[in-house]
């Protein structure tokens, strides 16, 4: 079974208007934590936001925020105001329990239009 | 204050050759983890490295090897290449005692032919 979902291989979206990439995700673990990152085409992983599976409030940071609804098994990622800058592939992760490794969705590609 | 960094950035080598890659993390972090994307897909856990061990490992075969020196600097090696050994091979580092601080260096993308 697929520990992380995302459901989404491509997005367009209008330049200043928001986007949601969903993800979900698979665990029997209580202690988890769910990862968003961001792929340009030069490669490198870029770290967006985190959220801990005891975290009572969604984590935030500047223009992304993080849709935790636990008892879905939810993690979606929120970027208000698109920019051009935004285009990229985005990536879902979990890290459970006293695992060291990230377990990886297949990514969304994302696409701002001007 | 320098990020990960990852050599050499791009490389191609013949099916049963050997080749070694190199990571080294972020200024305070001593643990390094590898991982293989191939095109289109996430990334794929390999190994991680702390305290010059390995502390776990993901689903590959013992072709892939890998070291951890006293700098924390990492190198990743692999024998008898397979065209389907072809991918984007990331480096993160982060601080020994885990948390979310994982920081990734560009990759080396390997082309085997």
């Amino acid at each position: 079974a697929q520990k992380i979902t995302q459901t989404q291989p491509g997005m367009f979206v209008q330049e200043k208007e928001a986007v949601t990439l969903d993800c979900t995700y698979d665990t029997s673990d209580q202690s988890y934590g769910l990862f968003w990152y961001k792929q340009p085409s030069s490669g490198e992983m870029i770290f967006l936001i985190y959220q801990g599976s005891y975290d009572e409030q969604n984590a935030t940071e500047g223009r992304y925020s993080l849709n935790f609804q636990k008892a879905r098994k939810s993690a979606n990622l929120v970027i208000s105001a698109s920019q051009l800058g935004d285009s990229a592939m985005y990536f879902c992760a979990m890290r459970e329990g006293r695992n060291y490794q990230l377990i990886w969705g297949a990514g969304t590609k994302l696409i701002i239009k001007p | 204050d320098a990020g990960v960094t990852q050599s050499p950035t791009h490389l191609i080598k013949t099916r049963g050759q050997q080749v070694t890659l190199r990571c080294s993390p972020k200024s305070g972090h001593d643990t390094v983890s590898w991982y293989q994307q191939a095109l289109g897909q996430g990334p794929q856990f390999i190994f991680q490295y702390y305290e010059e061990e390995e502390r776990q490992r993901g689903n590959f075969p013992d072709r892939f090897s890998g070291h951890q020196f006293p700098n924390y600097s990492s190198e990743l090696n692999v024998n008898a290449l397979l065209l389907g050994d072809s991918a984007l091979y990331l480096c993160a580092s982060s601080p020994g005692t885990g948390g979310y601080g994982y920081t990734f260096g560009s990759g080396t993308r390997l082309t085997v032919v």
